[in-house]
């Protein structure tokens, strides 16, 4: 099947930083990327539509200053988390669409503001 | 609103036979899927429903039921591996996916 990477699969950082994770199509182009945040024992919680040459769609509730997306190609997009939290620590996974009946996921990355 | 219903836990033994249950009422409906998730990974694609009846892939068959709303899960021979959540989730009229929160399956010896 399709493969989508997601880099970096862990990360540490300091409360003000910023953390930039990249999600990756690796043989197929994908026009449309979703990022998903995920808290312990509970569902996905899509953040944001990721679509490539154009602004993402973020869903309600979801701060864009915060959680900057940049789709610059038909195989990477990039989710940045900015000026960092203790609460921003959470599970966060893209995915990338291949047809009508599938949604590949990258890794995931487990982010950890201390 | 948009729901999706699955039971939290369940618990089977090795070997045998469980069915996970799925429930949902959405905006429109392009289609089901399920897709399997240990601790700490990414979900993994399992099956894809957009037409009623049973779609069997080796040892998981997944179940729908437009009329009824209704999917489930099925995974016979179950093997301690299998210890994982399902999720459940539902692609609406504006092709959005839509989750449940997922079913924690606990096998035992």
């Amino acid at each position: 099947g399709a493969v989508v990477s997601q880099h970096p699969s862990r990360v540490i950082c300091k409360s003000g930083t910023s953390v930039k994770i990249e999600c990756r199509s690796l043989d197929f182009q994908a026009t449309t990327m979703f990022w998903y945040r995920q808290f312990p024992k509970k569902s996905l919680m899509l953040m944001a539509t990721s679509n490539e040459g154009s602004k993402a769609t973020y869903e309600q509730g979801v701060e864009k200053d915060k959680f900057l997306i940049n789709h610059a190609s038909l195989t990477l997009s990039t989710l940045t988390v900015t000026s960092a939290h203790p609460e921003d620590s959470s599970f966060y996974i893209c995915s990338a669409g291949v047809g009508e009946t599938e949604a590949f996921f990258g890794q995931g990355t487990r982010l950890t503001v201390v | 609103g948009q729901n999706i219903d699955q039971p939290t836990e369940m618990t089977a033994t090795e070997g045998a036979i469980v069915q996970i249950n799925c429930t949902y009422q959405t905006s429109g409906f392009n289609g089901l899927f399920w897709y399997q998730q240990h601790a700490g990974e990414a979900p993994t694609f399992l099956s894809y429903n957009v037409l009623d009846g049973l779609e069997e892939k080796g040892r998981f068959s997944s179940f729908l039921s437009r009329s009824k709303g209704y999917s489930y899960l099925l995974l016979k021979e179950l093997q301690m591996k299998d210890s994982a959540s399902y999720l459940c989730a539902v692609r609406d009229s504006n092709y959005q996916l839509i989750w449940g929160a997922g079913t924690k399956l606990i096998i035992k010896p």
